[in-house]
């Protein structure tokens, strides 16, 4: 079956300029997760939905990072007023259930702000 | 929060060697471990994971094994092959579940 897809692969931006990541999680899968990886680091986490509710959102850096999951699929992230620093991979990954499943990972949107 | 340590950031074997990397947790809930594998601009797979009612595990040539006392997991390939080349990270899921705290990497390399 298809497995977790992201888009856009890659997105280039201007400084303070808005933008939108998308996430569809695996079919049927209830929990949905964001992450961030900047070069040689792991990824670093930043929200969890268990279906449309964002369960936990202790990641997200500042008020410019929003994401929201109105139907329990597709996620959205969404940055506004972006700065060089959140120039990085956004990862999305979606799980069975939730805490303990494994997670299945995104290809990434690679993300830069020039 | 949870704090994982991850050594060494780089480990060169020779093909058919043994690779060892370890992790450490700050957390003593932590419940779930898992070890993900990174191949250059690719998306993190599952390799192996524990879970804290279990000290070992195995799957054909990878092995994690876990000390709850002492904090502290750690990944064993076996036989190792060109293809085990990749970066890998171990992660940890607290007790408060919903998120994984990331090692910061191994960068494995095996040479012919």
């Amino acid at each position: 079956g298809a497995g977790v897809s992201q888009t856009p692969s890659n997105k280039v931006t201007e400084k303070g300029k808005y933008v939108e990541l998308r996430c569809d999680p695996i079919s049927g899968h209830t929990a949905l997760y964001w992450y961030r990886q900047s070069l040689g680091q792991g990824p670093e986490f930043l929200i969890y939905f268990q279906g449309t509710g964002a369960a936990d959102d202790s990641g997200l850096p500042n008020d410019r990072f929003f994401a929201v999951r109105p139907e329990g699929s597709v996620s959205t992230l969404k940055i506004q007023r972006t700065e060089r620093g959140d120039s990085a991979v956004y990862l999305c990954a979606s799980s069975l259930t939730g805490p303990g499943d494994e997670q299945y990972f995104g290809p990434g949107t690679r993300l830069t702000v020039t | 929060g949870e704090n994982v340590e991850q050594h060494p950031s780089t480990l060169s074997v020779q093909e058919g060697d043994s690779a060892v990397i370890k992790c450490t947790y700050s957390d003593s809930a932590s419940n779930y471990f898992p070890w993900y594998k990174q191949e250059l601009g690719k998306r993190p797979q599952l390799i192996i994971d524990i879970r804290s009612n279990v000290g070992e595990k195995k799957d054909q040539r990878i092995a994690v094994t876990l000390n709850k006392t002492a904090k502290h997991f750690s990944l064993h390939i076996t036989e190792t092959q060109p293809e085990d080349s990749a970066v890998y990270f171990c992660a940890a899921e607290g007790g408060g579940g919903n998120k994984l705290t990331f090692g910061t990497g191994t960068q494995l390399k095996v040479e012919l």
